[in-house]
């Protein structure tokens, strides 16, 4: 059974960079068969995709945050990573991170979710 | 980009079928997933490539996509299936995931 489970500080000051770790059991990042996603939910709003990495190290992202996203693998670990930089109080949400199949286009495990609060 | 498009809430009594619609300009030349958020969760999967289901979801739940809407069927509606449902589909001109706004399933 795939279990993803995010990890980082749920609280981060304005202008300072977001940092979470997705950690992977059950199943390899360096598989080829899947794609490794971040999505967000602000409070009481849906869901936002912001993005993957597949093992090979390319990414996509949203060009919402674009600009701002880093997603990073570390196969060494079985953890994936994201950042967001220069944060602002929007960027307040819950984290998710999920694991999508290479050819599917759904997402089939996601992790519990994890809230970051972008506060002074 | 491509947009999706979901009623904010849709209501109906225990026992009776729920329709939960999604809409997208020829959604129905794409393949459409739908996932079931209860407070506090994270996603589930509960139909993947318009009509299909994940092993564990029950049969009541059914999907189907034609034209410019796609559906999310859910029959003999439970207190339990109370939660919000997203539509999420595949933007192959950009590579991008795209969800729809979410839809408030109430049961009365």
């Amino acid at each position: 059974q795939v279990q993803l489970q995010e990890s980082g500080p749920g609280l981060v000051k304005p202008s300072e960079t977001l940092s979470l770790t997705c950690t992977v059991s059950g199943g390899s990042v360096s598989s080829g068969s899947y794609y490794w996603s971040w999505i967000r939910q602000p409070p009481g709003k849906g869901l936002e995709w912001i993005g993957y990495i597949y093992y090979s190290g390319s990414t996509n992202y949203n060009p919402s945050v674009k600009s701002r996203v880093t997603i990073s693998v570390d196969t060494s670990k079985n953890q994936f990573s994201l950042k967001v930089s220069s944060v602002t109080a929007a960027d307040t949400a819950v984290y998710y991170c999920a694991r999508e199949g290479s050819s599917s286009w759904f997402l089939d495990y996601w992790g519990q979710g994890t809230l970051v609060t972008v506060s002074s | 980009s491509y947009v999706l498009t979901q009623p904010p809430s849709v209501s109906v009594a225990p026992g009776k079928t729920a329709r939960i619609t999604c809409g997208g300009n020829n959604i129905g030349s794409i393949s459409v997933h739908w996932y079931q958020q209860r407070p506090g969760q994270a996603p589930v999967l509960v139909v993947y490539d318009d009509s299909d289901r994940p092993s564990g979801i029950p049969e009541r739940f059914s999907g189907s996509n034609s034209g410019n809407t796609a559906t999310l069927t859910i029959s003999r509606v439970e207190a339990g299936d109370e939660a919000d449902y997203y539509c999420q589909v595949w933007d192959s001109s950009s590579d991008h995931r795209v969800f729809g706004g979410g839809t408030k399933l109430t049961v009365l």
